[in-house]
């Protein structure tokens, strides 16, 4: 069965606090996404992650970085909170190589930023 | 990426089966029909995808026309837990890196 974890469900956090949200997934995927999902706007590529190492932009990345020391840890950063960053944070996972290419999401994580 | 159009809400009583349509009549030779679901607050949960062939796997069931413009994702014997928001996309999967969803069906599973 496919598993993606996200450390939290739920975070409360303070502007200007660094914000760290982890995703795990025990696929041995390549691949790895970050999202934002936000009533009316839909979901919003954050970053993305080929493989160990690397990151690429997706459409929303300022504000946001992110870090994959290992395969199956994708990290996304919030150097500085802000208000404007209260949102369902979605993580996915793909294989790159074994031909299904389907994304595979975790629970999601709720952030509000006071 | 080809649009897909849904209905915004079907109702379905539980115990039935639940057939939810998809147009996507712009949907190119090398697209794929994907299905997800979203359960209130819940992350997006993959269902079914397909090409061209109907498939079917232990939720549901993906019918797709022979001329590729439409699709109808079933659900056998819809329970309550099946109430979710269901998002049908096409797309190229081993080239298309996001997942963008429209606005999808609400599926309200009647008791």
């Amino acid at each position: 069965d496919v598993k993606v974890t996200q450390s939290s469900r739920y975070l409360v956090k303070r502007t200007g606090e660094k914000v760290f949200l982890e995703c795990v997934q025990d696929m041995d995927h390549e691949n790895m996404f970050w999202y934002r999902q936000d009533p009316g706007l839909g979901l919003r590529l954050i970053y993305f992650s080929y493989d160990v190492k690397m990151k690429e932009k997706g459409d929303i990345p300022e504000g946001y970085s992110v870090s994959r020391e290992k395969k199956e840890r994708f990290s996304l950063i919030l150097e500085s909170a802000s208000t404007n960053q209260t949102s369902m944070y979605l993580c996915a996972s793909r294989s790159g190589t074994s031909g299904m290419w389907t994304q595979y999401f975790g629970p999601g994580t709720r952030l509000l930023v006071l | 990426d080809a649009k897909t159009t849904q209905p915004p809400s079907m109702d379905c009583a539980e115990g039935r089966a639940a057939n939810l349509p998809c147009n996507h009549s712009t949907i190119s030779g090398n697209e794929y029909v994907y299905w997800y679901r979203q359960i209130h607050s819940q992350g997006p949960q993959y269902i079914i995808h397909g090409l061209k062939n109907n498939e079917t796997n232990e939720m549901a069931s993906l019918i797709i026309t022979e001329d590729r413009k439409s699709s109808t994702l079933i659900l056998p014997h819809a329970t309550l837990r099946d109430t979710a928001v269901y998002y049908c996309i096409v797309r190229v999967p081993y080239r298309d890196d996001k997942i963008i969803f429209g606005k999808g069906t609400r599926l309200h599973i009647l008791p």
